[in-house]
């Protein structure tokens, strides 16, 4: 199906574990960003990427590795998840103004 | 430090009434101005962008912009309990842009009571 697809949708994992995130994309949109939502704090963008191997951090980087080797595919790594990492993270795709936005994956980190 | 500061709410109105959400923004560099939507456990999405002065309509949806004053706010007439669901001010220094500059506020929740 077109679109943009976020996987798991959910995860509950223990701290310290590594933990990626998969997001894909089927519209060749050349944008792909990584957002966090958390209560208190609204969206904040953590990482992005302009084109397939071209990523820049955005505002909370911290604890997070991204990596994009195909246009459609933008994974996002936990390397070391921690508490402070429960939220839910959404992916996002874009070619112009508009950002298209993923379902979503809640994470929970014990 | 970029800021886009939104009132929390919740913002209740009556069905068929005007809401009126509002939100500044600290850069004076910001050249684009988005508002999304977000039903509760949903992802956001457009609903209106805006890049000059003035006001902007699209159906029952009008978005104003003054940069002077670094104010942007949506208004919805006829709201209808349809349109309850977080409402996010986003804001790009770049024109027409969303490549990685969009910073968001908290959001403000409306609620629109039948």
């Amino acid at each position: 199906d077109a679109g943009i697809t976020q996987s798991p949708r959910y995860k509950i994992t223990e701290t310290g574990r590594q933990v990626t995130l998969m997001c894909h994309q089927t519209w060749s949109h050349s944008y792909m960003f990584w957002y966090r939502q958390d209560l208190g704090h609204g969206l904040r963008l953590i990482y992005y990427s302009a084109a397939a191997d071209i990523t820049d951090k955005g505002e909370v980087p911290d604890g997070y590795v991204v990596s994009r080797s195909k246009t459609e595919n933008f994974p996002l790594t936990l390397e070391s998840a921690t508490r402070s990492q429960t939220s839910v993270y959404f992916c996002a795709s874009s070619e112009g103004y508009e950002q298209f936005f993923g379902p979503g994956t809640r994470l929970t980190v014990l | 430090q970029k800021e886009v500061e939104q009132n929390s709410g919740p913002l209740s109105v009556p069905e068929g009434a005007i809401a009126s959400l509002n939100c500044t923004y600290s850069d004076r560099g910001s050249q684009s101005f988005f508002w999304y939507r977000q039903y509760s456990g949903k992802s956001p999405e457009l609903i209106m962008f805006i890049y000059s002065n003035g006001d902007k309509e699209d159906g029952r949806f009008t978005a104003q912009l003054n940069k002077a004053s670094q104010y942007v706010s949506l208004l919805i007439r006829d709201s209808q309990p349809s349109d309850s669901a977080t409402y996010l001010c986003a804001v790009n220094i770049l024109y027409g842009g969303s490549q990685g500059n969009l910073i968001f506020g908290k959001g403000t929740k409306l609620s629109v009571k039948p």
